[in-house]
């Protein structure tokens, strides 16, 4: 079975810390997606990576970053976290020419 | 750009059939993706069409027409487990996901 595994369920952390959300898959899958979900919003694709130390934007990339020196290993970064980054994260992963993703189980980040 | 639409919510009771209509405006979908997820919960793969037509897979059933940029999802013999959203999303290297449509099942 594909597994994507994401550090922490919960996390909470304070207005202006540096924070960082990890993700590993151990299907050596070339693509990593990270994903923030809201209510009413839905899925909001923040960055990709389609190979080691490459990255793409997504739709909402403004006040993340995002690492990929390994290529089981995607991590995004808040570099000043903010309340409006209150949310569930989602990393996922899919294979080169398959666009299926696999989820890990997500993170909920509160910014106090 | 890139857009996808289906209903925020829908209800139905056990047994019943239900459609979940999606739209989408876009270039560059190799294909259309469904996934379900439940509350606090992962997005886990439904079904996939890359091709107009129906695909079956035992209750759940998903249909694509390329040339009017519209899927849905068919679910038969509802079960109350069967609530939970339902993500409409298209894919190229990076998948873009609906909003979700939301099923209530009641016994």
């Amino acid at each position: 079975d594909v597994k994507v595994t994401q550090s922490s369920r919960y996390l909470v952390k304070r207005t202006g810390e540096k924070v960082f959300l990890e993700c590993v898959q151990d299907m050596d899958h070339e693509n990593m997606f990270w994903y923030r979900q809201d209510p009413g919003l839905g899925l909001r694709l923040i960055y990709f990576s389609y190979d080691v130390k490459m990255k793409e934007k997504g739709d909402i990339p403004e006040g993340y970053s995002v690492s990929r020196e390994k290529k089981e290993r995607f991590s995004l970064i808040l570099e000043s976290a903010s309340t409006n980054q209150t949310s569930m994260y989602l990393c996922a992963s899919s294979k080169s020419g398959d666009a299926e993703a696999f989820f890990g189980q997500g993170t909920r980040l509160t910014v106090v | 750009g890139q857009n996808i639409d289906q209903p925020t919510e829908m209800t139905a009771t056990e047994g019943a059939i239900v459609q979940i209509n999606c739209t989408y405006q876009t270039s560059g979908f190799n294909g259309l993706f469904w996934y379900q997820q439940h509350a606090g919960e992962a997005p886990t793969f439904l079904s996939y069409n890359v091709l107009d037509g129906l695909e079956e897979k035992g209750r759940f059933s998903s249909f694509l027409s390329r040339s009017k940029g519209y899927s849905y999802l068919l679910l038969k013999e509802l079960q109350m487990k069967d609530s939970a959203s339902y993500l409409c999303a298209g894919g190229g290297t990076a998948l873009i996901f609906g909003k979700g449509t939301t099923l209530s099942v009641s016994s």
